[in-house]
């Protein structure tokens, strides 16, 4: 069964560096999505990507924050100038469709760790 | 602005009957989800209502009503793997997934 993949299952780094967390949809899935999780808190929407371009983004997804899909397998998170507050649990999902019809699957997350 | 409740925490009997209710204020109306995750595990698809009544999928069934603003999720014949946080998600007018905080379901032998 085609699944989500994320790397690396774990990050750490320190405030102020960059990190680039990876993903790879299921392939012939075409709407892309970024959430994030808190240890002990609730999943949060950050971005999703349809035909190469954001489609919706929430507040937390600010300037340091940029997606990209490099080639037809990856789609990227950025995050330019880590601080201690981005530590969580990041989770790549797609969907065949929008979420307004679609399921989306979610990969295995990134747990990234801000010293 | 938007919410969606749950109950924290619950826990059940191993082989009986659970309900897992989800009240939700949300700007429009698209669908619910309900999701299960284990602890530091990503969110699994269990079910998906768009319009109002039940939803029955194996041991697992969901229930919605619009008007109400309301919907639960039944689990039958419970197994110790179904301790797990369940999630309900509702998508928005924007088509946004706004999640609840999760309800941990505790199962005892």
């Amino acid at each position: 069964e085609p699944e989500v993949t994320q790397t690396p299952s774990h990050q750490v780094t320190q405030m102020g560096q960059e990190v680039i967390l990876r993903c790879v949809p299921i392939s012939n899935h075409l709407y892309f999505y970024w959430y994030r999780q808190i240890l002990g808190q609730k999943v949060e929407f950050l971005v999703s990507f349809y035909n190469n371009e954001i489609s919706e983004k929430s507040e937390i997804f600010d300037d340091q924050f940029s997606v990209e899909r490099p080639d037809g397998s990856n789609f990227t998170l950025k995050i330019r100038s880590t601080k201690l507050e981005d530590s969580a649990m990041y989770f790549c999902a797609s969907s065949p469709g929008g979420a307004g019809t679609d399921t989306q699957y979610f990969g295995p997350g990134t747990r990234l760790t801000v010293l | 602005g938007q919410n969606i409740d749950q109950p924290t925490e619950m826990t059940a009997t191993e082989g009986a009957i659970v309900q897992i209710n989800c009240t939700y204020q949300t700007s429009g109306f698209n669908g619910l989800f309900w999701y299960q995750q284990h602890a530091g595990e990503a969110p699994t698809f269990l079910s998906y209502n768009v319009l109002d009544g039940l939803e029955e999928k194996g041991r697992f069934s969901s229930f919605l009503s619009r008007s109400k603003g309301y919907s639960y999720l039944l689990l039958k014949e419970l197994q110790m793997k179904d301790s797990a946080s369940y999630l309900c998600a509702v998508i928005d007018r924007n088509y946004q997934l706004i999640w609840g905080a999760g309800t941990k379901l505790i199962i005892k032998p």
